[in-house]
Protein backbone atom coordinates (compact mmCIF):
# COMPACT_ATOMS: atom_id res chain seq x y z
CA UNK A 1 0.00 0.00 0.00
CA UNK A 2 1.02 3.94 -0.83
CA UNK A 3 2.27 5.67 2.10
CA UNK A 4 0.52 8.71 0.80
CA UNK A 5 -3.21 7.94 -0.60
CA UNK A 6 -5.47 10.24 -2.48
CA UNK A 7 -8.78 10.06 -3.33
CA UNK A 8 -10.07 10.28 -5.83
CA UNK A 9 -7.28 9.75 -8.41
CA UNK A 10 -9.22 11.66 -11.06
CA UNK A 11 -12.58 13.17 -11.12
CA UNK A 12 -14.66 15.58 -13.98
CA UNK A 13 -16.58 18.33 -12.39
CA UNK A 14 -18.76 21.10 -13.61
CA UNK A 15 -18.09 24.92 -12.50
CA UNK A 16 -19.90 25.68 -9.44
CA UNK A 17 -19.66 22.54 -7.98
CA UNK A 18 -17.72 21.53 -4.56
CA UNK A 19 -15.48 19.33 -5.02
CA UNK A 20 -13.39 17.50 -1.88
CA UNK A 21 -10.11 15.56 -2.33
CA UNK A 22 -8.72 13.87 0.23
CA UNK A 23 -5.36 12.94 1.55
CA UNK A 24 -4.30 10.27 4.14
CA UNK A 25 -0.46 9.37 5.00
CA UNK A 26 0.93 6.18 7.17
CA UNK A 27 4.26 7.16 7.53
CA UNK A 28 3.03 9.51 11.15
CA UNK A 29 4.61 12.69 9.33
CA UNK A 30 3.05 15.50 10.77
CA UNK A 31 3.55 18.20 7.85
CA UNK A 32 1.04 17.79 5.22
CA UNK A 33 0.85 19.64 1.86
CA UNK A 34 -1.31 20.32 -1.51
CA UNK A 35 0.18 21.47 -4.42
CA UNK A 36 -1.17 22.13 -7.93
CA UNK A 37 0.89 21.20 -11.03
CA UNK A 38 0.51 22.87 -14.41
CA UNK A 39 1.60 22.58 -17.65
CA UNK A 40 4.23 25.20 -17.57
CA UNK A 41 3.78 26.58 -14.25
CA UNK A 42 5.01 23.64 -12.40
CA UNK A 43 4.09 22.33 -9.05
CA UNK A 44 2.56 24.89 -6.65
CA UNK A 45 1.60 25.55 -2.50
CA UNK A 46 -1.45 25.49 -2.23
CA UNK A 47 -1.82 25.26 1.53
CA UNK A 48 0.31 23.63 3.99
CA UNK A 49 -0.18 22.19 7.75
CA UNK A 50 2.47 21.60 10.28
CA UNK A 51 0.14 19.92 12.84
CA UNK A 52 -3.66 19.12 13.53
CA UNK A 53 -4.15 23.07 14.90
CA UNK A 54 -1.95 24.33 12.16
CA UNK A 55 -3.08 25.44 9.08
CA UNK A 56 -1.05 28.17 6.66
CA UNK A 57 -1.73 29.34 3.33
CA UNK A 58 0.73 29.03 0.34
CA UNK A 59 0.86 30.68 -2.80
CA UNK A 60 -2.23 30.27 -4.60
CA UNK A 61 -4.75 29.54 -1.99
CA UNK A 62 -8.02 31.62 -3.22
CA UNK A 63 -10.82 29.34 -3.94
CA UNK A 64 -9.38 27.01 -1.75
CA UNK A 65 -10.10 25.25 1.62
CA UNK A 66 -8.35 22.90 4.20
CA UNK A 67 -9.01 20.11 6.90
CA UNK A 68 -6.62 18.77 8.93
CA UNK A 69 -9.13 16.17 10.42
CA UNK A 70 -6.09 14.34 11.91
CA UNK A 71 -2.40 14.00 12.11
CA UNK A 72 -3.23 11.99 9.04
CA UNK A 73 -5.56 12.84 6.73
CA UNK A 74 -5.72 16.88 5.40
CA UNK A 75 -8.33 16.97 2.54
CA UNK A 76 -8.63 19.68 -0.22
CA UNK A 77 -11.55 21.14 -0.94
CA UNK A 78 -12.98 23.81 -3.73
CA UNK A 79 -16.34 25.14 -2.56
CA UNK A 80 -17.33 26.52 -6.47
CA UNK A 81 -15.14 24.83 -8.76
CA UNK A 82 -14.10 26.61 -12.03
CA UNK A 83 -12.56 25.89 -14.87
CA UNK A 84 -9.30 27.22 -14.21
CA UNK A 85 -8.55 24.82 -11.41
CA UNK A 86 -8.19 21.96 -14.05
CA UNK A 87 -4.78 20.86 -12.73
CA UNK A 88 -3.39 17.74 -11.54
CA UNK A 89 -3.27 17.91 -7.60
CA UNK A 90 -0.69 16.10 -4.91
CA UNK A 91 -0.63 15.64 -1.48
CA UNK A 92 2.64 15.16 0.42
CA UNK A 93 3.91 15.06 3.64
CA UNK A 94 7.24 15.55 5.61
CA UNK A 95 8.87 14.62 9.04
CA UNK A 96 9.93 17.38 11.65
CA UNK A 97 12.92 15.98 12.96
CA UNK A 98 15.37 13.55 12.35
CA UNK A 99 17.97 12.75 9.64
CA UNK A 100 14.64 12.87 6.70
CA UNK A 101 13.68 16.04 8.38
CA UNK A 102 12.11 17.78 5.29
CA UNK A 103 12.40 15.24 2.83
CA UNK A 104 8.73 15.12 0.91
CA UNK A 105 6.73 12.41 -0.04
CA UNK A 106 4.22 12.66 -2.65
CA UNK A 107 0.87 11.16 -3.00
CA UNK A 108 0.23 9.51 -6.71
CA UNK A 109 -1.96 12.75 -7.66
CA UNK A 110 -5.38 13.65 -8.20
CA UNK A 111 -6.41 14.86 -11.83
CA UNK A 112 -9.48 17.43 -11.85
CA UNK A 113 -11.08 18.58 -14.64
CA UNK A 114 -13.88 21.13 -14.41
CA UNK A 115 -15.68 21.78 -17.00
CA UNK B 1 10.98 35.45 -3.42
CA UNK B 2 13.34 32.51 -4.09
CA UNK B 3 13.19 31.38 -7.52
CA UNK B 4 14.65 27.83 -9.13
CA UNK B 5 15.85 26.93 -12.65
CA UNK B 6 16.63 23.98 -14.32
CA UNK B 7 18.61 23.80 -17.25
CA UNK B 8 18.66 22.09 -19.71
CA UNK B 9 14.27 21.91 -19.90
CA UNK B 10 15.21 18.50 -22.10
CA UNK B 11 17.81 16.23 -22.97
CA UNK B 12 17.96 12.89 -25.39
CA UNK B 13 20.72 11.34 -24.81
CA UNK B 14 21.67 7.46 -25.94
CA UNK B 15 21.78 4.68 -23.78
CA UNK B 16 25.23 4.30 -21.05
CA UNK B 17 25.97 8.03 -21.48
CA UNK B 18 26.84 10.14 -18.31
CA UNK B 19 24.84 13.36 -17.48
CA UNK B 20 24.41 16.02 -15.73
CA UNK B 21 21.33 18.07 -14.61
CA UNK B 22 21.66 21.28 -12.90
CA UNK B 23 19.61 23.29 -10.78
CA UNK B 24 20.27 27.10 -9.63
CA UNK B 25 18.43 29.22 -7.36
CA UNK B 26 18.38 32.19 -6.10
CA UNK B 27 18.13 32.72 -2.68
CA UNK B 28 21.06 30.82 -0.27
CA UNK B 29 19.87 30.75 2.73
CA UNK B 30 18.15 27.29 2.46
CA UNK B 31 17.38 24.20 4.83
CA UNK B 32 17.41 21.71 2.63
CA UNK B 33 17.13 20.77 -1.67
CA UNK B 34 15.57 17.84 -2.92
CA UNK B 35 15.53 15.94 -6.17
CA UNK B 36 13.01 14.19 -7.26
CA UNK B 37 11.68 11.93 -10.05
CA UNK B 38 8.47 12.44 -12.12
CA UNK B 39 6.62 9.72 -14.60
CA UNK B 40 4.41 10.77 -16.90
CA UNK B 41 0.83 11.85 -14.98
CA UNK B 42 2.55 10.20 -11.71
CA UNK B 43 3.04 11.37 -8.72
CA UNK B 44 6.62 12.57 -7.85
CA UNK B 45 9.54 10.05 -5.97
CA UNK B 46 12.19 11.57 -3.94
CA UNK B 47 15.56 10.70 -5.28
CA UNK B 48 18.28 12.33 -2.68
CA UNK B 49 17.64 15.02 0.13
CA UNK B 50 20.57 17.41 0.92
CA UNK B 51 20.79 19.26 3.97
CA UNK B 52 22.03 22.49 3.54
CA UNK B 53 24.88 21.42 5.92
CA UNK B 54 26.19 18.48 3.21
CA UNK B 55 27.73 19.13 0.16
CA UNK B 56 26.59 15.76 -1.58
CA UNK B 57 24.41 12.52 -1.72
CA UNK B 58 24.67 9.73 -3.46
CA UNK B 59 22.43 6.72 -4.32
CA UNK B 60 23.09 4.32 -6.79
CA UNK B 61 23.80 5.49 -9.94
CA UNK B 62 22.52 9.05 -8.58
CA UNK B 63 25.05 11.58 -7.43
CA UNK B 64 23.94 15.14 -6.10
CA UNK B 65 25.96 18.10 -5.12
CA UNK B 66 25.11 21.23 -3.37
CA UNK B 67 27.12 24.45 -3.54
CA UNK B 68 25.12 26.82 -1.38
CA UNK B 69 27.31 29.89 -1.81
CA UNK B 70 26.50 29.67 -5.65
CA UNK B 71 23.11 28.78 -5.61
CA UNK B 72 23.81 25.31 -8.05
CA UNK B 73 22.82 21.92 -7.72
CA UNK B 74 23.82 18.91 -9.61
CA UNK B 75 22.30 15.30 -10.78
CA UNK B 76 24.86 13.24 -11.92
CA UNK B 77 23.43 10.15 -13.22
CA UNK B 78 26.04 7.61 -14.60
CA UNK B 79 25.71 5.15 -17.22
CA UNK B 80 22.06 6.33 -18.09
CA UNK B 81 19.67 3.57 -19.11
CA UNK B 82 16.20 3.89 -21.02
CA UNK B 83 14.42 3.62 -17.61
CA UNK B 84 15.89 6.66 -16.67
CA UNK B 85 13.86 8.43 -18.77
CA UNK B 86 11.41 10.94 -16.94
CA UNK B 87 11.17 14.34 -15.66
CA UNK B 88 13.67 15.26 -12.63
CA UNK B 89 12.62 18.50 -10.82
CA UNK B 90 14.70 19.90 -7.84
CA UNK B 91 13.08 21.72 -5.07
CA UNK B 92 15.04 23.70 -2.31
CA UNK B 93 12.80 24.45 0.93
CA UNK B 94 14.01 28.04 2.76
CA UNK B 95 13.14 30.51 5.16
CA UNK B 96 9.11 30.92 5.78
CA UNK B 97 8.65 27.32 5.54
CA UNK B 98 8.55 27.16 1.72
CA UNK B 99 9.26 24.36 -0.77
CA UNK B 100 10.00 26.28 -4.51
CA UNK B 101 10.14 24.01 -7.57
CA UNK B 102 12.12 24.14 -10.62
CA UNK B 103 10.21 23.65 -14.05
CA UNK B 104 11.87 20.24 -14.66
CA UNK B 105 14.24 18.38 -17.02
CA UNK B 106 12.10 16.27 -19.13
CA UNK B 107 14.99 13.65 -20.10
CA UNK B 108 14.78 10.61 -22.86
CA UNK B 109 17.18 7.75 -22.43
CA UNK B 110 17.22 5.86 -25.93
CA UNK B 111 18.28 2.26 -26.13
Amino acid sequence: DADVTQTPRNRITKTGKRIMLECSQTKGHDRMYWYRQDPGLGLRLIYYSFDVKDINKGEISDGYSVSRQAQAKFSLSLESAIPNQTALYFCATSALTGSKAGELFFGEGSRLTVL
Amino acid sequence: KQEVTQIPAALSVPEGENLVLNCSFTDSAIYNLQWFRQDPGKGLTSLLLIQSSQREQTSGRLNASLDKSSGRSTLYIAASQPGDSATYLCAVFNAGNMLTFGGGTRLMVKP
